[in-house]
C-alpha cells in the first residue's frame, strides 16, 4: 500500500471549514484514497472514500487532486464534536488486501 | 454497516497471565481484523482472523503469543498470553462488510498489565 504524509496537527474554528490535506505521490492506478476518523476513546470511523473523482456525503467532501498525488478532506461546517485524529489510507479497495495500514493521522481541533 | 460488540471493555491483569478478548458481530462478515493501539500511538494490525483456519498475522506478531480463534462468520476471539506491561493497549476488533473496502470497527478492549 502507498504511503501517506499528513501534518501532525490542525485547528480550527467551529463553524468554519476544515481542510485536512493528504500526500499519497506514490499511488498506483488501482489504489483507492480512504479516510478515517478516531474520536478519543472510541474505535476508528469511516468517513468516505475515493478513486479519483471527487466525492461528498452527509460527513465530508474528498477532493483528489488530477494527477491522484494528493487529497483535501473537507468538514464543511467543523463542530466541536468533528475534534479527532483524522487518518489518510491509500489501498486497493477489496478482496484479501482490505486490511487498513494506519499511519499518525493528523489530530483536528475544533475550538470555539 | 455492522455492530460490533466487544468484550471485555476494560481490565486489569497481572503479569504473566492471559486474557481472551471476544469480538460478535450482528451479522457475518467475510473479513475480519485485529488491531492494537499501544498508548499515545496508532493502530497497528496484529492479523487477519481467518474462518476454519489459522489466522493471518503480520511482522512482529506471533501465534503463540496472540492466538486468534474464528469458529464462524460472526464471531472471533484474541488472546494476548503472558502478558506483560508492554502489552497495555487498547485491542480493536474490525470488520470488513462490503467489497468498498470499508472497515467497522469495535470500541475496542483496553488493557492494563500490571
Amino acid at each position: 500500500d502507498a504511503k501517506t504524509t499528513q501534518p501532525t496537527s490542525m485547528d480550527c474554528a467551529e463553524g468554519r471549514a476544515a481542510n485536512l490535506p493528504c500526500n499519497h505521490s506514490t499511488i498506483s492506478g488501482n489504489e483507492y484514497v480512504y479516510w478515517y476518523r478516531q474520536i478519543h476513546s472510541q474505535g476508528p470511523q469511516y468517513i468516505i472514500h475515493g478513486l479519483k473523482n471527487n466525492e461528498t456525503n452527509e460527513m465530508a467532501s474528498l477532493i483528489i487532486t488530477e494527477d491522484r498525488k494528493s487529497s483535501t478532506l473537507i468538514l464543511p461546517h467543523a463542530t466541536l464534536r468533528d475534534t479527532a485524529v483524522y487518518y489518510c489510507i491509500v489501498r486497493v479497495a477489496a478482496g484479501t488486501a482490505s486490511k487498513l495500514t494506519f499511519g499518525t493521522g493528523t489530530r483536528l481541533q475544533v475550538t470555539l | 454497516s455492522a455492530v460490533i460488540s466487544q468484550k471485555p471493555s476494560r481490565d486489569i491483569c497481572q503479569r504473566g497471565t492471559s486474557l481472551t478478548i471476544q469480538c460478535q458481530v450482528d451479522s457475518q462478515v467475510t473479513m475480519m481484523f485485529w488491531y492494537r493501539q499501544q498508548p499515545g500511538q496508532s493502530l497497528t494490525l496484529i492479523a487477519t482472523a481467518n474462518q476454519g483456519s489459522e489466522a493471518t498475522y503480520e511482522s512482529g506478531f506471533v501465534i503463540d503469543k496472540f492466538p486468534i480463534s474464528r469458529p464462524n462468520l460472526t464471531f472471533s476471539t484474541l488472546t494476548v498470553s503472558n502478558m506483560s506491561p508492554e502489552d497495555s493497549s487498547i485491542y480493536l476488533c474490525s470488520v470488513a462488510v462490503n467489497l468498498a473496502g470499508e472497515l467497522f470497527f469495535g470500541e475496542g478492549s483496553r488493557l492494563t498489565v500490571l
